[in-house]
Parts: structure tokens; C-alpha cells; sequence
């Protein structure tokens, strides 16, 4: 396995379109997270899966973020109506069920919304 | 809510040289402490976890040790390359995945 794989690395977009990230994990990871990282900023969370049911999804910066795993393997995380202030990296992440294992992110996508 | 603290902010150090830096937080409600390093470009790297007061992690040069009592991690590079030149990120997992810290800026000049 070759590790959590991110699409696209890099999205450039106008202000008001709809974006889409897609996340692979490794494929015996149950868990699945988004975070988003801003300049100087340490990684923020978003969301994550537990298979296939999202389990925390209040920390979605708005309701213009939603995440789907619909089948418990890949992942999406789509923006609506995009704005200036969504352009930042979005990085995935997975890991097995349980406290105290390794969480493993992929190289993350960049957004810039213009 | 977590909450983590990471100083300096930045660090400039000869090749050669060791150098530490720290992560703090005020509650040791969390199951596990976890160190990244991440470079430019790639993914972060996971570099240890760890669980238990007292805990101390190795891994070539680097090297890390946990006090939950008084509520720091540091982490020690020992004789700085300038492959080690990433910035470093402590987090703190509890009932709601991963909080990071703002990270350490490490840059390692030959």
C-alpha cells in the first residue's frame, strides 16, 4: 500500500464555484479525517469516519463543507460557493480504530480561490 | 477542549548542533501525544506516539520524552542535519481526533 493519496494536489478556482477533494486512505484503516491547514496555523480538524458514519461533523467551518465515505473507503470532502477565505491546504488522514495508533496523512490538497 | 502550546515558534541552528523544543498543555485529559514532522511538499511524517507519564521514544537522532504531571512534551535532535530542517507539530488526541499545535519551525543551516 502506498499510503493516504489525495486528489487533486492543487485546485484553482473562482469564488462561487464547487470544489471536490477525494481521499484514499490505506485500505485497512477504518477511520478516515479531513483537516484543514492555514498559514502558521498547526492542522485543523474538520471531520472524520468511522467506516462508512461520519461521526463528528460540527466542526465543518460551515454548511457550505460537507464530507461523504459512503462505502466506508474513499472519501470526499466538497466546498459549495467557495470564497477567498477557503483557500488553504486540506489534508486526509487515516488510521484503525482505537486510541494511541499512528495517524497517517497524505500529501494534502491545496486550494486557491480566486 | 485541548488545547496545545509549541515554542519557539521558530528555530535557526548550525549543522552539528542538538536543539530541543517543547509542547505544552495545561490538561492531561488526552489518551495519547503524538509528534509529526513535516517538510515541504510531502505528507506529514509521523514520528512518535506516545501514551504513559514518563514515556520516552527514540528514533536515530531524534528522541522524545513525556511528562503529563507538569504538562510538556520535548522533543531532542541530536547533532542537526539539514534533512532535518521541517517543521514540527505536536498533538494531543482525547475524544475528538487530533489537536495540533502551531508547530516548530526548524531550519538547519550547514
Amino acid at each position: 500500500d502506498t499510503g493516504v493519496s489525495q486528489n487533486p494536489r492543487h485546485k484553482i478556482t473562482k469564488r462561487g464555484q464547487n470544489v471536490t477533494f477525494r481521499c484514499d486512505p490505506i485500505s485497512e484503516h477504518n477511520r478516515l479525517y479531513w483537516y484543514r491547514q492555514t498559514l502558521g496555523q498547526g492542522p485543523e480538524f474538520l471531520t472524520y469516519f468511522q467506516n462508512e458514519a461520519q461521526l463528528e461533523k460540527s466542526r465543518l467551518l460551515s454548511d457550505r463543507f460537507s464530507a461523504e465515505r459512503p462505502k466506508g473507503s474513499f472519501s470526499t470532502l466538497e466546498i459549495q460557493r467557495t470564497e477567498q477565505g477557503d483557500s488553504a491546504m486540506y489534508l486526509c488522514a487515516s488510521s484503525p480504530v482505537g486510541s494511541g495508533n499512528t495517524i497517517y496523512f497524505g500529501e494534502g490538497s491545496w486550494l486557491t480561490v480566486v | 477542549i485541548l488545547n496545545v502550546e509549541q515554542s519557539p515558534q521558530s528555530l535557526h541552528v548550525q549543522e552539528g548542533d542538538s536543539t530541543n523544543f517543547t509542547c505544552s498543555f495545561p490538561s492531561s485529559n488526552f489518551y495519547a501525544l503524538h509528534w509529526y514532522r513535516w517538510e515541504t511538499a510531502k505528507s506529514p511524517e509521523a514520528l512518535f506516539v506516545m501514551t504513559l507519564n514518563g514515556d520516552e521514544k527514540k528514533k536515530g537522532r531524534i528522541s522524545a520524552t513525556l511528562n503529563t504531571k507538569e504538562g510538556y512534551s520535548y522533543l531532542y535532535i541530536k547533532g542537526s542535519q539539514p534533512e532535518d530542517s521541517a517543521t514540527y507539530l505536536c498533538a494531543l488526541e482525547g475524544d475528538t481526533p487530533l489537536v495540533f499545535g502551531k508547530g516548530t519551525r526548524l531550519s538547519v543551516i550547514a
